[in-house]
């Protein structure tokens, strides 16, 4: 139980182009899903919090405008990076917690975005 | 603020010998402590977590860990390491209803 996948797995874009990035909860209701970035050799750092059917919580730094997010329903949460340029080069992962538990977020096994 | 630090950055074992992964944090109350360990390209699998109770818990794939209050730790340790656990492993410190804060995170290598 307690699954999360991400789609895609990876993905090549061109410079200014928009990609969009989804994580679903495949076997449990998430009420609040999470979007992490990951650079190399490096640790997590949470970009946003999503809330189904409410706007998400940027973290301090995250251009919202930038990266969308979209909490449409209980078992799916979109982010779309817009206009992506090569710093935006990657791992994205997403995790999710089940219902009104507050104690443990499940993850996703992560997206590898590569901006040419 | 929370924090999480991990002070080993790289740890190198042989394979059968005991391991043990550093973690401290600051916080301002008691915390839900995670492990989470990550393979190359994957994502996160939760390992072992503590909220209350027994200071000694016991994980997936032999691990356990230890929390312990005056030395703000939470320490993992395996008797055996296996080269299945050469990974990424990171601790997280977060609390009801927060989020979580995930330490630098440490390279384990296993000799074989």
């Amino acid at each position: 139980g307690a699954v999360v996948s991400q789609h895609p797995s990876w993905v090549i874009c061109k410079s200014g182009t928009s990609v969009k990035i989804e994580c679903r909860s495949l076997d449990f209701q998430a009420t609040t899903m999470f979007w992490y970035r990951q650079f190399p050799k490096q640790s997590l750092m949470l970009m946003a919090t999503s809330n189904e059917g409410s706007k998400a919580t940027y973290e301090q730094g995250v251009e919202k405008d930038k990266f969308l997010i979209n909490h449409a329903s209980l078992t799916l949460s979109t982010l779309t990076v817009t206009s992506a340029h090569p710093e935006d080069s990657s791992f994205y992962i997403c995790s999710a917690r089940p219902g009104q538990r507050t104690d443990t977020q499940y993850f996703g096994p992560g997206t590898r975005l590569t901006v040419l | 603020a929370q924090s999480v630090t991990q002070p080993d950055i790289h740890i190198t074992v042989s394979e059968g010998a005991s391991l043990e992964l550093r973690c401290n944090y600051s916080y301002g109350a008691t915390p839900y402590l995670f492990w989470y360990v990550q393979s190359p390209g994957q994502g996160l699998q939760l390992l072992l977590k503590y909220f209350s109770g027994d200071t000694l818990v016991q994980g997936i794939k032999g691990f356990e860990a230890e929390f312990k209050r005056s030395q703000s730790s939470f320490n993992l340790r395996k008797p055996s390491v296996h080269w299945s656990d050469a990974a990424e492993y990171f601790c997280a410190v977060g609390a009801s209803g927060q989020n979580f804060v995930f330490g630098p995170g440490t390279r384990l290598s296993v000799l074989p």
